[in-house]
């Protein structure tokens, strides 16, 4: 059973930054590019980055370009999202998501997700 | 950006009864790339349908996606208690990579 399970998330001050994981199981995680996704409350999902199988091609949303950084740890199957500078525009909940294969950009598995709160 | 809004908001339904679901893209959605999800509060979204009309992995059979160009469709034929959620269209098929502010099927 595929299973992702995200952590890190929590309540940071503006200007903030804040380290989400992805531990993942079920799978051959170095075969599979990787996703984050978010969501704000009340809206729509929100793509935010992708790293490609072996973490040396990774992109972003322009509304996170230049704060966050997505890296993979493939020998411990785990994805990360650093993200710095935090503003209110980024409260959501925080989705880690596997891409059907390698570019295909739609999400074949999952977590449930991590509340980010940026508020002072 | 590809803009997708979903119609109707909200989908009031009965157990039994068909569910229609609009998605209608900004610009036209290449390859036939577009997506559908489930959500359930609490859970995990769940992939229904890819490449407009394709099942995911345990989808069951009543439900059915078509469409093309900028106007796609998801269809439960028989609404069942657990298909009642938020469904999100996704368009994969251009960056960004867009999905619509969803349709919620409750039950009437």
């Amino acid at each position: 059973e595929v299973q992702l399970v995200e952590s890190g998330g929590g309540l940071v001050q503006p200007g903030g930054s804040l380290r989400l994981s992805c531990a993942t199981s079920g799978f051959q995680f170095g075969n599979y590019w990787m996703h984050w996704v978010r969501q704000a409350p009340g809206k729509g999902p929100v793509w935010v980055s992708r790293i490609s199988s072996s973490g040396t091609d990774t992109s972003y949303a322009d509304s996170v370009k230049g704060r966050f950084t997505i890296s993979r740890d493939n020998a411990n199957s785990t994805l990360f999202l650093q993200m710095d500078n935090l503003g209110a525009e980024d409260t959501a909940l925080y989705y880690c998501a596997r891409d059907h294969g390698t570019g295909w950009y739609y999400f074949e598995d999952w977590g449930r997700g991590i509340l980010v709160t940026v508020s002072s | 950006e590809t803009v997708l809004t979903q119609s109707p908001g909200t989908l009031s339904l009965s157990p039994g009864e068909r569910a229609t679901l609009f998605c209608r893209a900004s610009q036209s959605v290449s390859s036939d790339f577009l997506a559908w999800y489930q959500q359930k509060p609490g859970q995990a979204p769940r992939l229904v349908m890819y490449g407009v009309s394709k099942r995911a992995t345990g989808i069951p059979d009543r439900f059915s996606g078509s469409g093309s160009g900028t106007d796609f469709t998801l269809t439960v034929s028989q609404v069942e208690p657990e298909d009642f959620a938020m469904y999100f269209c996704q368009q994969y098929g251009v960056s960004p990579w867009t999905f619509g502010q969803g349709t919620r099927v409750e039950i009437k």
